[in-house]
């Protein structure tokens, strides 16, 4: 059983189209993210929900809104998609927040035509 | 404020060893090490929690100098399976954000 699964795995879309990535973990963690990694591989957070409250929004613009219906889920959801938001987009969980280690899913690789 | 990895690319030969640098402008209260390799998820290494602490993963060590604001991650007898690129991630005051640095691009060649 994959511990952090994303879906889907790779997205093409056009510009100004909306789309959404999905993620679960079955780790039973409290915390859960969403990490942006653009083409030169930095990593930046985005968002950090604990226990289905948003903690952590880090200057996202609002075209990204993320929802989580239930600790064990966290979703994305992106409205106008812009060039700039190819990137690849990585889920991760942890026990508790921040400080503990972190479990990443595999990617979705979002690409913006 | 993100902390700042050198080099920012290696390349080694089998065998041979590399050390990474990670330094904050900010207190670090604690150091967090991950690598990722090429088409795959980060993977965690191991975390530093106090100054002067040191832990090791196979052959990969790492220390961590509270008063510096810096830690270091050594690969000693770098194997083919080494390359990736290594993150290293400090923790923010309120100790609910991971913010990781630019990586660096680990290469071992045969």
């Amino acid at each position: 059983d994959t511990a952090v699964s994303q879906t889907p795995k790779y997205l093409v879309t056009q510009m100004g189209n909306d789309k959404s990535i999905k993620c679960e973990q079955n780790l039973g963690h409290d915390t859960m993210y969403w990490y942006k990694q653009d083409s030169k591989k930095f990593l930046k957070i985005m968002f950090s929900y604990n226990n289905k409250e948003l903690i952590i929004n880090e200057t996202v613009p609002n075209r990204f809104s993320p929802k989580s219906p239930d600790k064990a889920h966290l979703n994305l959801h992106i409205n106008s998609l812009e060039l700039g938001d190819s990137a690849v987009y990585f889920c991760a969980s942890s026990k508790v927040s921040g400080a503990n280690v972190l479990t990443f899913g595999a990617g979705s690789r979002l690409t913006v035509l | 404020q993100q902390p700042v990895q050198s080099p920012q690319a290696v390349i080694l030969r089998e065998g041979e060893d590399a050390v990474i640098n990670c330094s904050s402008s900010k207190a670090l209260y604690s150091v967090h090490w991950y690598r990722q390799k090429h088409g795959e998820a980060p993977v965690f290494l191991m975390i530093l929690l106090k100054g002067g602490e040191q832990k090791g993963h196979e052959k990969i060590s790492a220390s961590f100098n509270e008063k510096k604001q810096q830690s270091s991650l050594y690969l000693t007898a770098s194997q083919l399976s080494y390359s990736g690129t290594y993150f290293c991630g400090s923790i923010n005051n309120a100790g609910n954000m991971l913010t990781f640095g630019g990586g660096t691009r680990l290469m071992v060649k045969p």
